[in-house]
């Protein structure tokens, strides 16, 4: 289970509060990602990193933000403009060269289930 | 941008039966398609994949196959076991970054 870690497991929020979730991976992943897993939904992207210091919107980014200081971390910020965040979180990592295409397996962290009230 | 379709959502089948869960991509451009396991309360997890040079690959009991030309691949398990019981992800590449995931496929396995 080592490699890719996500804290807290479970975090409960007030509505119009800012949330941070944490992601860390030990791997040497050049590449980590973001996704937003609801029911019936399957797994939509967030945000995802390429490289330190740069990062791309996924397909669901209005609410969100993000920062990659460090290639072992990438942090998830939900914040109040985020209309209905309550869902788990999954973070993932892989191998991605440069100039590569996206071939490559994503490994997954446990993920933090986020309730806003 | 790409889409990913994958049906059925939910399948019932007794152990020792075949399961087969069906995608379709729309990016043409797509090469490279996973699929991922998650059982209840863990993480999604890697159990095939096949890139568009192939048409079928094969671990043990599981098979993926991928017909590019109607853009559809799909995951077949045989002599299914209770175990084989969790929420299955197909997914796609688009563009040169990122992966697409279908909406998932819950599948019960009936000892």
């Amino acid at each position: 289970d080592g490699g890719i870690t996500q804290s807290p497991k479970y975090l409960f929020r007030k509505e119009g509060q800012n949330v941070t979730l944490s992601c860390e991976q030990n791997l040497n992943h050049d590449a980590m990602y973001w996704y937003r897993q609801d029911p019936g939904q399957g797994l939509r992207l967030i945000y995802y990193s390429q490289i330190v210091n740069d990062f791309q919107k996924g397909d669901i980014a209005e609410g969100y933000s993000v920062s990659r200081e460090k290639k072992e971390s990438f942090p998830l910020t939900v914040t109040s403009a985020q209309k209905n965040p309550t869902a788990f979180y999954l973070c993932a990592s892989s191998m991605f060269p440069a100039g590569a295409r996206n071939e490559y397996e994503q490994y997954f962290g446990p993920g933090t289930r986020l309730t806003v009230t | 941008g790409e889409n990913v379709e994958q049906h059925p959502s939910t399948l019932s089948v007794q152990e020792g039966d075949s399961a087969v869960i069906k995608c379709t991509y729309s990016d043409s451009a797509s090469n490279y398609f996973p699929w991922y396991k998650q059982e209840l309360g863990k993480r999604p997890q890697l159990i095939i994949d096949i890139r568009s040079n192939v048409g079928e690959k094969k671990d043990q009991r599981i098979a993926v196959t991928l017909n590019k030309t109607a853009k559809h691949f799909s995951l077949h398990i045989t002599e299914t076991q209770p175990e084989d019981s969790a929420v299955y992800f197909c997914a796609a590449n688009t563009g040169f970054q990122k992966l697409v995931f279908g909406t998932g496929t819950r599948l019960l396995v009936s000892p």
